[in-house]
């Protein structure tokens, strides 16, 4: 059974910086390109940016809205992918999805369960 | 940047039909897909390109893209689709999400 975990989530300043955390199982983690997706309360989806697999050179891709600030890695020994989140501002107060690309499509086949992150003084 | 345009709210009565659009430039030269999203939960995809359903999903959903519209269609809609629908596309390397419709079944 495919699962994507995600964790880190909280309370965070603005300005300040917070690490996500995406575990995966029932797949082979190392040859999917993974995202994370975030969405405010009440709010539509905005995808925040991806990391392909080592075949691809992990190569890293970002919204307009968050580069510069957010970076994503991942530690395939570990099946987890991360996302580093820098300079956070107000507006960044989301739940934050990881998600799988199946190989070689267009679509996104399994989404983690969310972690929320809160950017408040 | 690329768009995709979604009405925000779509209302049907039940065992009816719903149809749900999106729209892009030249969205019919790319792949989309639907996700359905209820409240409190992770989307779950409903339709993959264009028109194919994933294991699981109900043969009332089926897909459409052609031109710059691609659409939702659920026939004899029941109760439990309530929900939020989002299309979502590729431009180049970047990911797009329509803005959401909320379905309501009354």
């Amino acid at each position: 059974e495919v699962q994507l975990v995600e964790s880190g989530g909280g309370l965070v300043q603005p300005g300040g910086s917070l690490k996500l955390s995406c575990a995966a199982s029932g797949f082979i983690f190392s040859g999917s390109a993974m995202h994370w997706v975030r969405q405010a309360s009440g709010k539509g989806l905005e995808w925040v940016g991806r990391i392909r697999s080592k075949a691809n050179s992990y190569a890293t891709a970002y919204a307009a809205s968050v580069k510069g600030r957010f970076t994503i890695s991942r530690d395939d020994s570990k099946n987890t992918a991360y996302l580093q989140m820098n300079s956070l501002k107000t507006e960044d107060t989301a739940v934050y999805y990881c998600t799988r690309r199946f190989s070689g499509s267009y679509y996104f086949d399994y989404w983690g369960q969310g972690t929320l992150v809160t950017v408040s003084s | 940047s690329y768009e995709l345009t979604q009405p925000p709210s779509v209302s049907v009565s039940p065992g009816q039909t719903a149809s749900i659009t999106c729209s892009g430039d030249k969205l019919g030269d790319k792949h989309a897909c639907w996700y359905q999203q209820k409240p409190g939960q992770s989307p779950v995809l409903v339709i993959y390109q264009d028109s194919k359903r994933p294991s699981g999903i109900p043969e009332r959903f089926s897909g459409s893209n052609s031109g710059n519209t691609a659409t939702l269609t659920i026939s004899g809609t029941q109760a439990m689709d309530e929900a939020d629908y989002y299309c979502q596309a590729w431009d180049s390397s970047i990911v797009v999400f329509g803005g959401g419709t909320k379905l309501t079944v009354l």
